[in-house]
């Protein structure tokens, strides 16, 4: 099974950095994925992590330390458009051969951008 | 558009009601996975089917069934239905981005039951 604890709500201002934090507990592990959802809509995704370190994509970055089940997103300059939830998720190292695949996620964190 | 279909938009019923939800994964996409978002519970995986055949399943109810048809569509039949099953249910198939396999989701179906 796995566990996977994020902050449920966070508040930045326009411009600034703000570090969303993902911490898991899993039997098994085979990377970890960082999504983002506005509200009503489908989860998009931003990034992908499987061996620890610094994975950077323009104004988003996603770190990950297997040994300590950690990573953040880290979200530069933002902008109010990045209101949103943004969504860890874990996928499992077990599965069950070709074409199966399944990721379990956090409950999300609510990131609201103010002027 | 991520080219994961869904179908309805919404959709709205009673207790005790059956409903069914479609998907249409990308075109050349074996895979379909289901997922179901509520307020209080995050994305929860139901069900994967790779190529006709279940693969996964989590936490679907028995209440709950799905299948995939020969053309690669899939339907989430849900029946029963309960005021808590009210959600968003999600639809995805898997692509190659970033060097992974990433799930690709559809706009999803929001189901509310009265």
């Amino acid at each position: 099974g796995q566990n996977i604890d994020q902050p449920t709500e966070m508040t930045a201002t326009e411009g600034a950095i703000v570090q969303i934090n993902c911490t898991y507990q899993t039997s098994g592990f085979n990377g970890l994925f960082w999504y983002q959802q506005h509200a009503g809509e489908a989860p998009t995704f931003l990034s992908y992590n499987v061996l620890d370190g610094l994975e950077e994509k323009g104004r988003f970055s996603s770190f990950l330390s297997r040994s300590k089940g950690y990573s953040y997103l880290l979200l530069k300059e933002l902008q109010m458009k990045d209101s949103a939830s943004y969504l860890c998720a874990v996928r499992d190292l077990e599965y069950s051969g070709a074409g199966s695949y399944q990721l379990t996620f956090g409950k999300g964190t609510k990131l609201s951008v103010i002027p | 558009d991520s080219g994961v279909t869904q179908t309805p938009k919404h959709l709205i019923t009673a207790t005790g009601q059956r409903v069914t939800l479609r998907c249409s994964p990308r075109s050349g996409d074996l895979s379909v996975y289901w997922y179901q978002q509520s307020l209080d519970q995050g994305l929860q995986f139901l069900i994967q089917y790779y190529n006709g055949e279940e693969r996964a399943k989590g936490n679907i109810l028995e209440r709950f069934s799905a299948q995939q048809f020969p053309d690669l569509h899939s339907e989430l039949n849900l029946s029963s239905l309960e005021l808590g099953d009210s959600a968003l249910y999600f639809c995805a198939s898997s692509v190659v981005r970033s060097g992974a396999n990433v799930l690709t989701f559809g706009a999803g179906s929001r189901l509310t039951v009265l």
